[in-house]
């Protein structure tokens, strides 16, 4: 079974960018499921005692969607070399902490379907 | 921009039924999935596309949508049902989830 676990610094300074990875293991991150679409990979972030929000997704295909309200500072980029795809968050403020996940899902037949792995997720705190 | 609500708690007896609604604009013409959430760990999906279930999710777990309300049916609740539960759905290649609702197994 294909296991993601995310990395990245923990406390980020106001108006910097967070940065963070997810590694994918046990699977490739360019190999999908025979007669499908592939798989996309998303991120998502939770804030304490809140509930999910999703950041966004990167498809195998190189295609991007991004959560409006986040779309002008997020990133998500793939290096299928080293099997991970990462997040990045410019200008970032209190209001970025959070747990964020990494998780993957299954593209069919034209469907996104919902997330089925998901990581342990990673918590990252904005202060000075 | 789209948006989807659900009640903030559920409470059920053990061996009861546990509906949860998730209600959206013609949200019935939209895939829905389903996530169970313990404390201090990662979401699970027990539902997508609706109705169907993942490898190894028990079968009291179903889901039905139509018209603008998902519902989520947990049927001879367990105590280790006690969680949080979020929908999510697609709305123009942008993912959405619901506020969750937590579910209490009195």
């Amino acid at each position: 079974q294909v296991q993601l676990q995310e990395s990245g610094p923990g406390l980020v300074k106001p108006s910097q960018t967070l940065s963070l990875t997810c590694t994918v293991s046990r699977g490739s991150i360019s190999s999908g499921p025979i007669r499908s679409g592939g798989y996309y990979w998303s991120w998502i972030r939770q804030p304490a005692g809140k509930g999910l929000e999703w950041i966004g997704r990167i498809l195998g295909s190189g295609n991007r969607d991004y959560n409006a309200s986040l779309k002008s500072r997020v990133t998500i980029s793939v290096d299928t070399s080293n099997n991970q795809f990462s997040l990045k968050l410019t200008s970032v403020t209190a209001a970025d902490t959070a747990v964020y996940y990494c998780a993957r899902g299954l593209i069919s037949g034209g469907h996104f379907y919902g997330l089925d792995v998901w990581g342990r997720g990673t918590t990252v705190t904005i202060s000075s | 921009s789209y948006e989807l609500t659900q009640p903030p708690s559920v409470s059920v007896s053990p061996g009861q039924t546990a509906s949860i609604t998730c209600s959206g604009d013609e949200l019935g013409d939209k895939f829905v999935c389903w996530y169970q959430q313990r404390p201090g760990q990662s979401p699970v999906l027990v539902i997508y596309q609706d109705t169907k279930r993942p490898s190894g999710i028990p079968e009291r777990f179903s889901g039905s949508n139509s018209g603008n309300t998902a519902t989520l049916t947990i049927s001879g609740t367990q105590a280790m049902d006690e969680a949080d539960y979020y929908c999510q759905a697609w709305d123009n290649r942008t993912g959405v989830f619901g506020i969750g609702t937590k579910v209490t197994v009195l």
